[in-house]
């Protein structure tokens, strides 16, 4: 079945740095690729996704990459703030009910 | 809107006990979904219910049920818990694509089971 392995598990930066999280899949037959943040306390929310016929895809300060030869994406954000402090999830999906989850990567954002 | 709600949001049980969590959604959503979530591990999916009625298998069942008899609600049983169950336990709903897939989920804040 479809595994999905996140680096780093902890990121650290300051504040304005740029954060980047990889993530890579198994199965070549995942065409759908979420990322949900998840703050202290609160359930996850899906912050951007991308699927498989798009390379690259941005909303303001959050960009997800994808390379599927590869079978890697990763997610940027820009001008961090402390706000964006939360573990982040990346997911994959074949397209059926099953979403697949990285073991998430806690972002500390110091000011 | 509530969203997702689930109760309760803590529990502690002891070995062999039985409970069930509720997760009810207010969005007309026709599929719901539950996770646990371990540290290192993510979200890992438990079942799922693609429509009302219906109720499917995920990624580690064993030693759960669950039901789904309004759209609305979805329940997560534990018949005998043991302490390999202790976890967080989030329910998500979500309006399938219809491309396919599961489209956005919604997750609520989760329920924090401890099994001694």
């Amino acid at each position: 079945g479809e595994n999905v392995e996140q680096h780093p598990s902890t990121l650290s930066v300051q504040e304005g740095d740029s954060a980047v999280i990889k993530c890579t899949y198994s199965d070549s037959a995942s065409n759908y690729f979420p990322w949900y943040k998840q703050e202290l306390g609160k359930g996850s929310q899906l912050i951007i996704d991308i699927r498989s016929n798009v390379g690259e895809k941005k909303d303001q300060r959050i960009a997800v990459t994808l390379n599927k030869t590869a079978k890697h994406f990763s997610l940027h954000i820009t001008e961090t703030q402390p706000e964006d402090s939360a573990v982040y999830f990346c997911a994959a999906s074949t397209g059926g009910f099953k979403t697949i989850f990285g073991a998430g990567t806690r972002l500390f954002v110091k000011a | 809107n509530a969203g997702v709600t689930q109760t309760p949001k803590f529990q502690v049980l002891k070995t062999g006990q039985s409970m069930t969590l509720q997760c009810a959604q207010d969005m007309n959503h026709n599929s719901m979904y539950w996770y646990r979530q371990d540290p290192g591990m993510g979200l890992r999916l438990i079942y799922y219910s693609a429509s009302e009625g219906t109720t499917d298998k995920g990624e580690v069942p064993d030693g759960y049920n669950v039901s789904r008899l309004k759209k609305q609600n979805f329940l997560l049983g534990l018949e005998s818990a043991a302490p390999s169950q202790t976890s967080v336990y989030f329910c998500a709903s979500s309006y399938p694509r219809v491309s396919g897939g599961t489209g956005e989920l919604f997750f609520g804040e989760g329920s924090r089971l401890t099994v001694l």
